[in-house]
């Protein structure tokens, strides 16, 4: 079965502090998996995804397939982090663009 | 462009009423999906579709119908909504490209009592 477990609801870190975000995957196939993020009274938009090998907002994650995870990290977390965090799946083959989402993890920063 | 829209921004609706959730994107994108988030749950998938006239059930249809007559909407609608329908309902829409970047609008509050 394809899902996606975040076990974290909330993470609550010091402005500064390493932030690491956990994902855990279960998919048969070659995973792609993407990072969306909801700030306080905004949509949810896309972070980044895996296949771009990309770093937004000082974020980054690594796809490990041994471990079948994606976390997210960030060396140095910054007030304006605090934000609902979403990790991702591609559902299934095809072009479809059918996403399953994980439970999602609250990240707040303390000043 | 405004992107992704939903209308209404928040609805209280009593158990059996019925209600049509409207999502429109102006970036002609063609695939379309509705969601719900709730608490500890994250999003799920309700309905979504490929294309102009297409439907297709997400992971929790039950309960819902949509409609896609114009490529740019994508209606939601409840035929009698219960309390277990309360939720945000998150409407998305892609393009048909190989990226699968989802554009989101800003969500709908529904309470049903």
């Amino acid at each position: 079965a394809q899902r996606v477990t975040q076990p974290e609801k909330l993470l609550s870190v010091f402005k500064g502090a390493p932030v690491e975000l956990k994902c855990n995957y279960s998919y048969s196939g070659s995973p792609e998996l993407f990072w969306y993020v909801q700030y306080s009274r905004q949509r949810l938009q896309l972070l980044l995804r895996h296949i771009s090998r990309e770093s937004i907002k000082g974020f980054t994650a690594d796809l490990n397939k041994g471990e079948t995870s994606f976390h997210l990290k960030k060396p140095f977390a910054q007030e304006e982090d605090s934000a609902m965090y979403y990790c991702a799946l591609k559902s299934g083959s095809g072009n479809t663009g059918k996403l399953i989402f994980g439970q999602g993890t609250t990240l707040q920063v303390k000043p | 462009n405004a992107g992704v829209t939903q209308t209404p921004k928040f609805r209280v609706l009593k158990t059996g009423q019925s209600m049509t959730l409207l999502c429109a994107q102006d970036m002609n994108h063609e695939y379309m999906y509705w969601y719900r988030q709730d608490p500890g749950m994250g999003l799920r998938l309700i309905h979504y579709s490929v294309g102009e006239g297409t439907t297709a059930k997400g992971e929790v249809p039950d309960g819902y119908n949509v409609s896609r007559l114009k490529k740019q909407n994508f209606l939601l609608g409840l035929e009698s909504a219960a309390p277990s329908q309360t939720s945000v309902y998150f409407c998305a829409s892609k393009d048909s490209g190989p990226g699968e970047t989802q554009y989101f609008g800003p969500g709908t509050r529904l309470l049903v009592l």
